[in-house]
């Protein structure tokens, strides 16, 4: 089956720079994508890696290491709007076609 | 484009009343899912369809659940009897076979369901 693993709580200072982790086991692997989402929000697409390397969307950055089944979301100059949850996310199965969401991690961005 | 739309936003219910949740996808998509997101066991996909045809259903907990998607712009979700055990955020997804951003979902606002 799938798993994922990625730190259940992160907090940062407003400004800084932080890096949340994502590893994970499938059976077949398509890529790695990260979803946000708000305290009464719906999940909201940030980003997506198929390949290796460092994906970069304004302030955040995504980057995959396929070798290594990891891959983190970089989120620089933080701003108090960016406390959410963040979730990491891989195709199910092999042929599959719907995506198995880890735990999440919350993000409280402190002034 | 609208996005996804779910319908109502907010059910509050007795235990054992028919709940009906409802969702449009966004045009052109192809897939369809169906989320259940508690504290305690996260976001889970109940089932999905592609082209109106469920897919798989291997997460709709139990026979009280039922799905359908008469059409490419509809699909609903029934719960029928409710149980208290069943109150959760319950999200629709769709996306688009081939995307920019490879398996891509967008996600509605959601229907927090509450049995009582």
């Amino acid at each position: 089956g799938q798993s994922l693993e990625q730190p259940s709580e992160v907090t940062a200072v407003e400004g800084a720079i932080v890096q949340i982790n994502c590893t994970y086991q499938t059976s077949g692997f398509y890529g790695l994508s990260w979803y946000q989402q708000h305290d009464g929000g719906a999940p909201t697409f940030l980003s997506y890696n198929a390949l290796d390397g460092l994906e970069e969307t304004g302030r955040f950055s995504s980057f995959l290491s396929r070798s290594d089944s990891y891959g983190y979301l970089l989120l620089q100059e933080l701003q108090m709007k960016d406390s959410a949850s963040y979730f990491c996310a891989v195709r199910d199965k092999t042929g599959a076609n719907n995506l198995f969401f880890g735990t999440g991690t919350r993000l409280t961005v402190i002034p | 484009d609208a996005g996804v739309i779910q319908s109502p936003r907010h059910e509050v219910t007795e235990m054992g009343q028919e709940v009906t949740l409802r969702c449009k996808p966004i045009s052109g998509h192809d897939y369809l899912f169906w989320y259940r997101q508690t504290m305690m066991r996260g976001l889970e996909l109940l089932i999905y369809f592609n082209n109106n045809v469920p897919i798989d259903d291997s997460g709709m907990p139990e026979d009280r659940f039922s799905a359908k998607m008469p059409n490419a712009s509809f699909s609903t979700l029934k719960i029928q009897p409710s149980e208290p055990r069943d109150s959760a955020v319950y999200f629709c997804a769709s996306r688009r076979t081939s995307g920019e951003f490879g398996d891509t979902q967008y996600f509605g606002p959601g229907t927090r369901l509450t049995v009582l």
